[in-house]
């Protein structure tokens, strides 16, 4: 198993730009979310979907601030326009059924906004 | 609502030695589950134990042990034999049945010859 895969690893843009972060779940997983982690506020999370469909989002902290999840194998984070204060590291996480079940991180995006 | 606290900012341990990380919770859920998990430099988060609060025993996995005091909202992490690879952040986390955590501030752990 590949794993949960986030792009890209590193993104850097400017403020005003739109940012797009990408998610592959693990196979099979049912349940998707988005994390931010900052030094000031740790791991926050931001929505989370159950077969694709968000069921909470009021960790969103701005309307710049949109996830979608298209089908069971793709998410996306997308911000805009971005601010320097969303500079984060950004993970996405996958778990099978309820529980709540052990998350699988990806690897995170550090996004750094100039 | 769930709140995670974990007092201990930074622990240092000699290698081979045993720590102690500590880790409080606060949840309105009858049924939950708690966590921790490990952030080495790597920023990957990685799983390390895992207990349900409906569990009166102590869950292990091999050099790593809970301490969970449920009366008390207390859920400590115990490493055996320290390692250098054990050098990390350690996350405490709780969740109900609804599936989304809620994570500690986190515990930096160092590792000393």
């Amino acid at each position: 198993d590949a794993g949960v895969i986030q792009s890209p690893r590193h993104e850097v843009t400017e403020m005003g730009q739109e940012v797009t972060l990408r998610c592959k779940p693990i196979s099979g997983h049912d349940y998707l979310f988005w994390y931010r982690q900052t030094m000031m506020r740790g791991l926050e999370l931001l929505i989370y979907f159950n077969n694709n469909v968000p069921i909470d989002d009021s960790g969103m902290p701005e309307d710049r601030f949109s996830a979608k999840m298209p089908n069971a194998s793709f998410s996306t984070l997308k911000i805009q326009p971005s601010e320097p204060r969303d500079s984060a590291v950004y993970f996405c996480a996958s778990s099978l059924g309820q529980g709540p079940s052990p998350l699988h991180f990806g690897n995170g995006t550090r996004l750094t906004v100039t | 609502a769930q709140t995670v606290t974990q007092s201990q900012p930074e622990m240092s341990v000699q290698e081979a030695e045993t720590v102690t990380l500590s880790c409080t919770y606060d949840t309105s859920e009858s049924d939950y589950y708690l966590f921790w998990y490990k952030q080495p430099p790597s920023r990957q988060m990685i799983l390390v134990i895992r207990q349900e609060a409906y569990k009166q025993q102590n869950a292990t996995e091999n050099r790593f042990s809970v301490n969970f005091q449920k009366a008390a909202k207390s859920f400590s992490l115990k490493i055996s034999d320290s390692q250098l690879g054990d050098a990390a952040m350690y996350f405490c986390a709780s969740g109900g049945t609804a599936s989304k955590l809620t994570f500690g501030t986190g515990t930096r752990l160092q590792v000393t010859l």
